[in-house]
């Protein structure tokens, strides 16, 4: 069984600071795949990225970055220099083989940008 | 441009009242779900389908039924027998199958009960 565990249910910051949004997740697959969806207020889930298993290379992409750490089951994203257009709830979701191949999604995490 | 239309943005459902959520997709997907949404809840999967005229039961699937008649349609019955219909539902798809593939979301039907 897979499962991903969001703790931080919201997190408020004030603009310009950095912020990290944690994602463990539990599975018994060796091949997988973890991804990060982003929902504004409008209420449509947005793809970010997406890393495979055997991938553990961070990402960047502009202000956002992703650490994946297969040694403690984390995946987690930090925004730099927040603004109050990333003001979304952030979930984190993850596939595996050994279904039918449907996500598990975590909680959420809601972020909340003041300017 | 390609992508999931829901409609309508808002519903809502009288005692004991049948109501159907739209899904349309003009991206040529394959598998399409249904989520359901609630505050602090994730999503929760209700239904899903990976081919024309069959679909899967996902975890929460009691009190609503779907049929997949088109690839590009997948709506979604909200029954009399769902007794907490209130909730944000989501449908998605996605390109082929696989786990690599992300999903692609609409922007969501939000029902309320009257």
């Amino acid at each position: 069984a897979q499962k991903v565990t969001q703790a931080q249910t919201e997190i408020s910051v004030v603009e310009k600071e950095d912020v990290t949004l944690d994602c463990v997740y539990e599975t018994r697959d060796t091949t997988y795949y973890l991804f990060w969806y982003k929902q504004p207020p409008s209420g449509e889930l947005v793809f970010l990225i997406r890393r495979n298993s055997f991938d553990e290379q961070n990402e960047i992409s502009g202000r956002y970055s992703w650490n994946f750490q297969k040694s403690t089951s984390s995946f987690n994203f930090t925004i730099t220099a927040s603004q109050v257009v990333d003001s979304a709830v952030y979930f984190c979701a993850l596939s595996d083989t050994g279904g039918s191949y449907i996500p598990t999604f975590g909680r959420g995490t809601s972020l909340i940008v003041h300017p | 441009d390609g992508g999931i239309t829901q409609s309508p943005k808002y519903l809502f459902r009288k005692e004991g009242q049948n109501v159907t959520l739209s899904c349309e997709q003009n991206l040529n997907h394959d598998a399409m779900y249904w989520y359901r949404q609630d505050p602090g809840q994730g999503l929760r999967l209700i239904y899903y389908s990976q081919i024309v005229n069959d679909f899967q039961k996902g975890d929460i699937a009691e009190g609503y039924s779907v049929s997949r008649e088109k690839k590009e349609s997948f709506p979604l019955t909200v029954t009399s027998a769902q007794k907490n219909p209130t909730a944000f539902y989501l449908c998605a798809s996605i390109n082929g199958q696989g786990p690599y593939q992300p999903q692609h979301f609409g922007d969501g039907t939000r029902l309320s009960i009257l």
